[in-house]
């Protein structure tokens, strides 16, 4: 596609349930991005792949947070037992080089609602 | 992102008028990024500025990059209702690494 893609767009879970989460970035595109977004809020990072490499994982906020990206195309942000904390949109975003400060275009993000 | 304020939060102004949205940094920048988004959707790329004093437009959009003040503004001139949304504005703050921080976006409205 022309675009990034997320999937799926709305994602409702029980606290406790694992969730994944799919993007698939401009295709030929080196670097993906995962943010988490807060209602009201800027979008805040949470990982960084290069290819299949995943170069910065700084942002995750806890070890229930997993991202990969094993043939360095799509990527899967998973979140294990999910807490009512989690609801945010995760957007993915992705640019064409590795090269700082490439510009980064996103998807539309996917909304995680945890009851 | 405390790194990155943006003022105004909201902005309701009536079509056809001029606006100014701010974003100020407390750390140095490398490279500063306006982004547009509306409800339920993703982030729409508008601008990148990367030099002090580089100055951008794109048709009744301008933005511009102070790098001594560590500041940035966009500017709508002769605003339609197309332009309502969320606008954000992200940066690069540490040197070398790929990530942005963003601000906490600014609501702009537009009166008919």
């Amino acid at each position: 596609g022309a675009g990034v893609s997320q999937s799926p767009r709305y994602k409702v879970a029980k606290r406790g349930q694992d969730v994944a989460l799919r993007c698939d970035p401009i295709s030929g595109h080196v670097s993906l991005f995962w943010y988490q977004q807060a209602l009201g809020q800027g979008p805040e990072f949470l990982t960084y792949f290069q290819n299949e490499a995943q170069l910065d994982k700084s942002g995750l906020p806890s070890d229930r947070f997993f991202a990969e990206r094993p043939e360095g195309s799509v990527s899967t942000l998973k979140i294990q037992r999910t807490q009512q904390e989690d609801s945010a949109v995760y957007l993915c975003a992705s640019s064409h080089t590795r090269l700082l400060w490439d510009t980064q275009y996103f998807g539309p993000g996917t909304r995680l609602t945890v009851l | 992102s405390q790194e990155l304020e943006q003022s105004p939060q909201s902005l309701i102004v009536q079509e056809g008028k001029n606006l100014t949205i701010n974003c100020t940094s407390s750390k140095t920048l490398y490279g500063l990024y306006w982004y547009k988004q509306k409800y339920g959707e993703g982030l729409i790329f508008l601008m990148m500025l990367q030099k002090g004093g580089e100055e951008k437009s794109h048709e009744k959009i301008t933005a511009k990059l102070d790098e001594k003040k560590q500041q940035s503004s966009l500017h709508i001139t002769a605003s339609q209702p197309s332009h309502a949304g969320i606008y954000l504005c992200g940066a690069g703050i540490i040197q070398g690494a790929q990530k942005l921080v963003f601000g906490q976006g600014t609501r702009l409205t537009i009166n008919p």
